[in-house]
């Protein structure tokens, strides 16, 4: 059963434009939410995340919306880079005492310059 | 040495061989984790230790077994294995806290059981 899902395999946008990543999950009992990035040869690194209290969250360059009701989350990066580019892992957590976070397959993002 | 470390980073196994996956965190972290990567598929959670205690097991095949001796090593012995089992194996770590969610990993292993 997979809880968390990427639709979108793969993101190809153009260096200085906007990148949206987007993540839908179905267990209304998550209760934060983050985004891991990875490269390859490497683990996934965390990037950012929100707590299911809040709608938006923002560190520098990426911000991620959460719509609850649509149990709906995305990933902006404005302006994209080149460096950006690695696969994108949306990571969903039940409440605290539970250790089994679920993740997305992935999205893969290419930024040209 | 920083982070969290994985040895082997690549391991090519037939499916009568014994081997194991080592992790190291030099985190201070409580919480030690080990997922399965398989290609185009989601991370899929594995196992899960808190404290050195096995607090989860998500169905996993008896031909896989963990080990945690400390909070910093955690181990995955591998025996008999089928092709299909060839994928990255990833290990991370948490502070294990209630109140703390991210999880920091390693490299991976690349394991391929032919």
């Amino acid at each position: 059963d997979q809880q968390v899902k990427q639709n979108s395999p793969s993101l190809s946008v153009q260096e200085g434009r906007i990148s949206i990543l987007n993540c839908d999950y179905t267990n209304s009992m998550f209760d934060y939410f983050l985004w891991y990035k990875k490269y390859p040869a490497e683990g996934p690194t965390f990037l950012i995340s929100i707590s299911s209290i809040k709608d938006k969250n923002e560190d520098g360059r990426f911000t991620v919306f959460l719509n609850k009701s649509a149990k709906h989350l995305s990933l902006h990066i404005v302006p994209s880079q080149p460096g950006d580019s690695a696969v994108y892992f949306c990571a969903a957590s039940p409440p605290p005492g539970k250790l089994d976070m679920r993740f997305g397959a992935g999205t893969r993002l290419t930024v040209k310059p | 040495e920083t982070g969290v470390t994985q040895t082997p980073r690549h391991l090519v196994m037939g499916m009568t061989n014994k081997k194991s996956l080592k992790c190291e965190q030099h985190l201070g972290h409580n919480a030690m984790y080990w997922y399965k990567q398989s290609a185009k598929k989601p991370l899929e959670l594995m196992f899960v230790y808190n404290f050195k205690e096995q607090t989860e097991n998500n169905s996993v095949p008896s031909r896989f077994s963990p080990e945690c001796p400390n909070s910093s090593h955690l181990f995955l012995h591998l025996h008999t294995l089928q092709p299909e089992d060839s994928a990255l194996y990833l290990c991370a770590s948490s502070q294990g806290e209630a109140d703390s969610y991210e999880q920091y990993f390693g490299p991976g292993t690349r394991l391929t059981v032919t």
